[in-house]
């Protein structure tokens, strides 16, 4: 069974403070993002990754960070956490199977985020 | 740039009836992907179904229906004789087919009323 694990479901962090969400595979999947989710804005893409150690901007990157040390782990760093930070993150991977994307994006579990 | 829109935020409906939920979409690709995730209360996004922009064939899967018309670039969902299990946020998204990821719409919020 397929499989996307996001290391935390809640997380309490104080402002100004370092935050770090983890996302791991187990698919051998390329690609993985980060995306975060709020009531009434739907899902916005933050970073993501095509290959270890590559990243790309999403559409709303400020304020945000991301590693990927090795091809199944992809983490998403808030430098200095902010109020407006808090939210629902959404970790996906998928992978690209040439012109027929015969494929699907897996999304873990989400981590809700709240800082205070 | 891709754009999805899912115009109807909320709808509610009672058990059994048939519902609807629209999804149109703005690309300029030529070759695109078009999802449907289902988001439970629980949070995580469930999968429902892959459409890409050369099979216009539309699908069905038991009480789960879509309609794909690249002629007005839309990509409806249609669930019959709905029951409350259906109830959930209810995602579509659009895909270049790049490593870029997906574009999502703000999501239907569907609520099924025994």
């Amino acid at each position: 069974d397929v499989k996307v694990t996001q290391s935390s479901r809640y997380l309490v962090k104080r402002t100004g403070e370092k935050v770090f969400l983890e996302c791991v595979q187990d698919m051998d999947h390329e690609n993985m993002f980060w995306y975060r989710q709020d009531p009434g804005l739907g899902l916005r893409l933050i970073y993501f990754s095509y290959d270890v150690k590559m990243k790309e901007k999403g559409d709303i990157p400020e304020g945000y960070s991301v590693s990927r040390e090795k091809k199944e782990r992809f983490s998403l760093i808030l430098e200095s956490a902010s109020t407006n930070q808090t939210s629902m993150y959404l970790c996906a991977s998928l992978a690209l199977t040439g012109f027929d994307m015969n494929t699907e994006a897996f999304f873990g579990q989400g981590t809700r985020l709240t800082v205070v | 740039a891709q754009k999805v829109t899912q115009a109807q935020t909320e709808i509610s409906v009672v058990e059994k009836e048939d519902v609807t939920l629209d999804c149109v979409y703005e690309t300029r690709d030529t070759t695109y992907y078009l999802f449907w995730y289902k988001q439970p209360p629980s949070g995580e996004l469930v999968f429902l179904i892959r459409r890409n922009s050369f099979d216009e064939q539309n699908e069905i899967s038991g009480r789960y229906s879509w309609n794909f018309q690249k002629s007005t670039s839309s990509f409806n969902f249609t669930i019959t004789a709905s029951q409350v299990v259906d109830s959930a946020v209810y995602f579509c998204a659009l895909s270049g087919g790049g490593a870029d990821g997906l574009t999502f719409g703000k999501g239907t919020h569907l609520i099924i009323q025994p």
